[in-house]
C-alpha cells in the first residue's frame, strides 16, 4: 500500500513568487495535515483538512493557504515567498480525526 | 500551554548502549503521545505511541515511559544500533479536541549510535 506522497520533491522560487505543494494522502484517509519543518525551528502546525474542508490552522500569515480535493489529496499554496518560508514541508494523512499520522518524504522549497 | 519540551538536544551512545529522550509537556488536556523517528532527507515515521491511561508500553527495542503526575514521558532505545541513528521527535496531542490530532512536536534530539 502506498504511503502519502508529496510532490515536487524539490522546488526553488524566488522573492515574491507563489509556491504550490501537493499531497497525495494514504488511501481511505480522509485528513490531511501540513507542517512545516524550518531549520532550527522544529515542526510547526500549518494546517488541517477533513472531508474537503479546512478545520485548523496554525499561527501563520494569511499568505499560507490550502485546499483538499474531492479525492482527499490537498494543495498547500504560498504567496509573495519570503526568505524564511525555506523549509521542507511536510504533508501526514490519518484515517480518521482522531488517528495517528503518517508522513510523507516532504518538499524541500527554497527561496532566493 | 502548547509547548512540549524535549532533551537533550542530542545525544551520543556506543552500540549496545541505552538511549534516553525526555520530554515534558504543559497542557493537561493532551491525550496522545506518540514518537517519530526521521533520517536525513526524509519525513517523521512514526515510531511508537502512548495514551495516558497506560504507564508504559514497549515495542521491540523501544519503550515509552509515561508520568501523568510528573507531565512527562520518554523513549527508551535498548541496545542502540548503528542504525537508529536518527532524529527523534516527541509530540502530544488533544485528540478529543476540536483539532482533531494536531499535533505538537518538541524540538528533536539527534542521536549517534557509535561502533
Amino acid at each position: 500500500e502506498a504511503g502519502v506522497t508529496q510532490s515536487p520533491t524539490h522546488l526553488i522560487k524566488t522573492r515574491g513568487q507563489q509556491a504550490t505543494l501537493r499531497c497525495s494522502p494514504i488511501s481511505g484517509h480522509t485528513s490531511v495535515y501540513w507542517y512545516q519543518q524550518a531549520l532550527g525551528l522544529g515542526l510547526q502546525f500549518l494546517l488541517w483538512y477533513d472531508e474537503g474542508e479546512e478545520r485548523n490552522r496554525g499561527n501563520f500569515p494569511p499568505r499560507f493557504s490550502g485546499r483538499q480535493f474531492p479525492n482527499y489529496s490537498s494543495e498547500l499554496n504560498v504567496n509573495a515567498l519570503e526568505l524564511e518560508d525555506s523549509a521542507l514541508y511536510l504533508c501526514a494523512s490519518s484515517g480518521g480525526v482522531r488517528g495517528p499520522l503518517f508522513f510523507g518524504e516532504g518538499s524541500r522549497l527554497t527561496v532566493l | 500551554q502548547q509547548q512540549v519540551k524535549q532533551s537533550p538536544q542530542s545525544l551520543i551512545v556506543q552500540k549496545g548502549g541505552i538511549s534516553i529522550i525526555n520530554c515534558a509537556y504543559e497542557n493537561t488536556a493532551f491525550d496522545y503521545f506518540p514518537w517519530y523517528q526521521q533520517f536525513p532527507g526524509k519525513g517523521p515515521a512514526l515510531l511508537i505511541a502512548i495514551r495516558p491511561d497506560v504507564s508504559e508500553k514497549k515495542e521491540g527495542r523501544f519503550t515509552i515511559s509515561f508520568n501523568k503526575s510528573a507531565k512527562q514521558f520518554s523513549l527508551h532505545i535498548m541496545d542502540s544500533q548503528p542504525g537508529d541513528s536518527a532524529t527523534y521527535f516527541c509530540a502530544a496531542s488533544r485528540t478529543l479536541g476540536a483539532a482533531g490530532n494536531k499535533l505538537t512536536f518538541g524540538g528533536g534530539t539527534r542521536v549517534l549510535v557509535k561502533p
